[in-house]
């Protein structure tokens, strides 16, 4: 099935600093979702992306989508103590018939850590 | 809040059971999704629905099964449970079958002892 390799597994960054991650895909996608998920919550959307090369802002997260539509990234700016929680990228692939009804397959998820 | 309710929060039950968990998706979405997360497998997709007809389905083990009512509600029944089956079971919502912006609800916590 399509697997999602997202890196890295954990960052433990200090205060102030700028954070990246991303998703890589031996597949096309032709969207790319980024989710943050804190402890006994459920996933909360940060930045949808619908083409390729489009590159999308949300006050101090910016995301990308690659322009091979094999990958996306997650940047954010000036870490803050609540940016502490897991990231996950989302991606639905493009199957046979061109559709795929809203199936999304996640990457194993980003652990941040902001240290005051 | 993301305007998708899922009840239980939590369910703990013994190996062989049946439970239901049940999601009100958001005002106005017609497409459900279901999803397993647990920690050696990430978010797993279940299966989706989208106005009462079942969509697409992931790896959704024959255990279990899912449906959407006319109302848009959805259940998920998972029964014979095992100890693998513990996890953690969201539901999502999204306006379209295409537009995959989902939107969570905060889970049902299973435990099965």
């Amino acid at each position: 099935g399509q697997q999602l390799n997202q890196s890295p597994q954990s960052m433990f960054i200090q205060e102030g600093e700028d954070v990246s991650m991303n998703c890589t895909s031996s597949s096309i996608f032709n969207t790319w979702l980024w989710y943050k998920q804190d402890p006994g919550e459920g996933p909360v959307l940060l930045i949808a992306l619908y083409k390729a090369g489009e590159l999308t802002s949300n006050g101090r997260l910016t995301a990308q989508f690659g322009i091979t539509r094999k990958d996306s990234f997650l940047n954010i700016s000036a870490s803050i103590p609540s940016d502490v929680g897991i990231y996950f990228c989302a991606g639905q692939p493009i199957y046979a018939g061109g559709t795929s009804y809203g199936k999304l397959t996640f990457g194993q998820g980003t652990i941040l850590t902001v240290h005051p | 809040d993301s305007g998708v309710t899922q009840t239980p929060k939590h369910l703990i039950t013994a190996t062989g059971q049946r439970v239901t968990l049940r999601c009100s998706p958001r005002s106005g979405d017609l497409s459900v999704y279901w999803y397993q997360q647990s920690l050696d497998q990430g978010l797993q997709f279940l299966i989706q629905y989208y106005n009462g007809e079942e969509r697409a389905k992931g790896n959704i083990l024959e255990r279990f099964s899912a449906q959407q009512f006319p109302d848009l509600h959805s259940e998920l029944n998972l029964s014979s449970l095992e100890l693998g089956d513990s996890a953690l079971y969201f539901c999502a919502s999204s306006a379209q079958t295409q537009n995959t912006e989902a939107f969570f609800g905060q889970g049902t916590r299973l435990t099965v002892v």
